[in-house]
């Protein structure tokens, strides 16, 4: 158990729909990451939070947002959902914004999605 | 930019055999740290290792090894006596800089391993 907590672990929904993911990081990690993982296109970083902003910003659509609350927990939104959405969305904790340079990443269990 | 390559898709080796899963990256800086990662058929990551650029020297832990070598831009992994347990995706991850931003995976290796 890497002590970070994401829900829902399975979510189905339909295209143009919206949907929230939510993530809770390991207690004291002030850092919050959000990861894509689809069969054709591996593991992509989307964004990075660290103690309420925005730190880092990978491959995220325009569709997709994020943010991360006093109580350092984050939420990703995903809006106009489209088939190729369907994914499984990894949220990922370190103790401080510097995960490569002082450690490692603690990933959560994912939350799957389905885009029918 | 970054770059992280697993060549080998997926590997099928037997039960006890030896296994070395490659991993070339791409970076400019020269600070920079690696990473392998476990994703077991259940579906969580699991952190393996940690390596910074300064640091070549290769490590053992148990039945796994790593070997880091900056001349060719790569970092190995090999499991030795392999065991079906080890049946996974491996990851190989970069990140760069002196604040490790820029977490970056390479797409996987699958790794089966037969009784």
């Amino acid at each position: 158990d890497s002590g970070v907590t994401q829900t829902p672990k399975h979510l189905i929904t339909a295209t143009g729909q919206r949907v929230t993911l939510r993530c809770s990081p390991r207690s004291g990690d002030l850092s919050v990451y959000w990861y894509q993982q689809s069969l054709d296109q591996g593991l992509q970083f989307l964004i990075q939070y660290y103690n309420g902003e925005e730190r880092a910003k990978g491959n995220i659509l325009e569709r997709f947002s994020a943010q991360q609350f006093p109580d350092l927990h984050s939420e990703l939104n995903l809006s106009s959902l489209e088939l190729g959405d369907s994914a499984l969305y990894f949220c990922a904790s370190s103790v401080d914004g510097l995960a490569g340079a002082t450690g490692e990443l603690f990933f959560g269990e994912g939350s799957r999605l389905t885009v029918l | 930019a970054q770059k992280v390559t697993q060549a080998q898709t997926e590997i099928s080796v037997v039960e006890k055999e030896d296994v070395t899963l490659d991993c070339v990256y791409e970076t400019r800086d020269t600070t920079y740290y690696l990473f392998w990662y476990k994703q077991p058929p259940s579906g969580e990551l699991v952190f393996l290792i940690r390596r910074n650029s300064f640091d070549e020297q290769n490590e053992i832990s148990g039945r796994y090894s790593w070997n880091f070598q900056k001349s060719t831009s790569s970092f190995n992994f090999t499991i030795t006596a392999s065991q079906v347990v080890d049946s996974a995706v491996y990851f190989c991850a970069l990140s760069e800089g002196n604040y490790g931003q820029n977490f970056v995976f390479g797409p996987g290796t699958r790794l089966s391993v037969l009784p």
